[in-house]
């Protein structure tokens, strides 16, 4: 099955600085990568997604980028804001099996005012 | 629409008692997943249904686990007989298939 690895576990970054949160996946077949976000005592929320068929992906101040050939996909958030704190997950799914989604472990960012 | 909603929020049960959680899906959407999540494995996925059929429960821990959907916009996860294992927080999600899964607040379950 799909296995996602999730690094860092945690970031600290200033505010107004950039976050990078960057993923791997093991199975070659799957096509859907999305992004989310999970406030201290809420469910996950998601907050951006890529398909396969592009390479990058941008909605404000998130972007996310895909190297199919590598295997992985990272998070961008710039110009952080204290909000921007939570603990995000990135995740795998094969599309055409319906977004079962494998997620990673995790990221805790924490942006400093 | 109210998103997904899910009851209890908290739950306080002894070993060996049976705990039912509830699920309601968004109005419209067709799928459900009920997803396990603890600081030691993260977000589990346990089960997976579509149009009330379950499609995938390779995630289910053991036969102390069984969720249904009596209907297709309510699903329930009963945990028989809970062990101190168990606890942790219990997500549903509900999408289109294919689609963007929403997932509801979560149930936090605590066996002791």
């Amino acid at each position: 099955g799909e296995n996602v690895e999730q690094h860092p576990s945690t970031l600290s970054v200033q505010e107004g600085d950039s976050a990078v949160i960057k993923c791997t996946y093991s199975d070659s077949a799957s096509n859907y990568f999305p992004w989310y976000k999970q406030e201290l005592g809420k469910g996950p929320q998601l907050i951006i997604d890529i398909r396969s068929n592009v390479g990058e992906k941008k909605d404000q101040r998130i972007a996310v980028t895909l190297n199919k050939t590598a295997k992985h996909f990272s998070l961008h958030i710039t110009e952080t804001q204290p909000e921007d704190s939570a603990v995000y997950f990135c995740a795998a799914s094969l599309h055409n099996a319906g977004n079962m989604l494998t997620f990673g472990g995790g990221t805790r960012l924490m942006v400093k005012p | 629409d109210a998103g997904v909603i899910q009851s209890p929020r908290h739950e306080v049960t002894e070993m060996g008692q049976e705990v039912t959680l509830r699920c309601k899906l968004i109005s419209g959407h067709n799928s459900l997943f009920w997803y396990r999540q603890t600081m030691m494995r993260g977000l589990e996925l346990l089960i997976y249904f579509n149009n009330n059929v379950p499609i995938d429960d390779s995630g289910m821990p053991e036969d102390r686990f069984s969720a249904k959907m009596p209907n297709a916009s309510f699903s329930t996860l009963k945990i028989q007989p809970s062990e101190p294992r168990d606890s942790a927080v219990y997500f549903c999600a509900s999408s289109l298939w294919g689609g963007e899964a929403f997932f509801g607040q979560g149930t936090r379950l605590t066996v002791v």
